[in-house]
């Protein structure tokens, strides 16, 4: 079984700043990982997934995550954030052993930008 | 390409009433997917069909729940009693088969509160 840690649940920044969210995950198999953002109002949105290869996964709106084994993290980061970036934020994994299939989500973490 | 379309997007029912919540994949997607996310919670897996068979349906907390998929099209899930504990969001996603297969695409979800 699979289990995400989002230890922030909120993380109040202001504009410009860099923020880095925090994921953990545990599994006793191999996952691919993934960033989902929630605007207001919105669905689901992928920000990110780490598959395979570089450790350093690019993603839309600026923002990237780390991916490392050893400590079993995927953190997220952006060097300057702006207003519009408040919104809600999921780490979520799933095993490679039975291919992409169903989601393992963390608790989310709030992003509030202020000016 | 129209994405998952989710309806409603807010339902109000009363404890005891039956809700029905449809969701249309994005067109040619094998995968469907039902999640849910009570009270600020984590997003939790429900279940997943293939086409119209149900591969996973573990997630589902109790008979209240039934999720159907004639023809392998759009979905429904149906709650018969509802109960105040099935008050949240409900998101449904949806993927390809194969290769392309490594990221689900997510509704904007149906809000359910049961007063």
């Amino acid at each position: 079984a699979q289990s995400v840690t989002q230890l922030d649940s909120q993380v109040p920044v202001f504009e410009e700043a860099p923020v880095e969210l925090r994921c953990n995950y545990s599994s006793s198999v191999s996952v691919y990982l993934f960033w989902y953002v929630q605007y207001p109002n919105q669905g689901l949105q992928l920000l990110l997934k780490y598959l395979s290869g570089s450790t350093l996964v690019k993603g839309i709106n600026g923002f990237e995550a780390e991916f490392n084994k050893s400590q079993t993290s995927f953190h997220l980061r952006k060097p300057s954030v702006h207003i519009s970036d408040t919104a809600e934020y999921f780490c979520a994994v799933s095993p490679m052993n039975t291919g992409f299939q169903k989601l393992v989500f963390g608790t989310g973490t709030r992003l509030l930008v202020s000016p | 390409e129209a994405g998952v379309t989710q309806f409603p997007s807010h339902s109000v029912i009363e404890k005891g009433q039956t809700v029905t919540l449809r969701c249309d994949p994005i067109s040619g997607h094998d995968n469907l997917y039902w999640y849910r996310r009570v009270m600020g919670k984590e997003i939790k897996f429900l279940l997943h069909f293939v086409k119209e068979s149900k591969q996973d349906e573990s997630g589902m907390p109790n008979n209240r729940f039934l999720a159907e998929r004639t023809g392998g099209t759009y979905s429904t899930l149906k709650v018969q009693p509802a109960e105040l504990e099935d008050s949240g969001v409900y998101f449904c996603a949806s993927s390809p088969r194969g290769l392309s297969n490594t990221e689900a695409f997510f509704g904007q979800g149906t809000r359910l509160t049961v007063v």
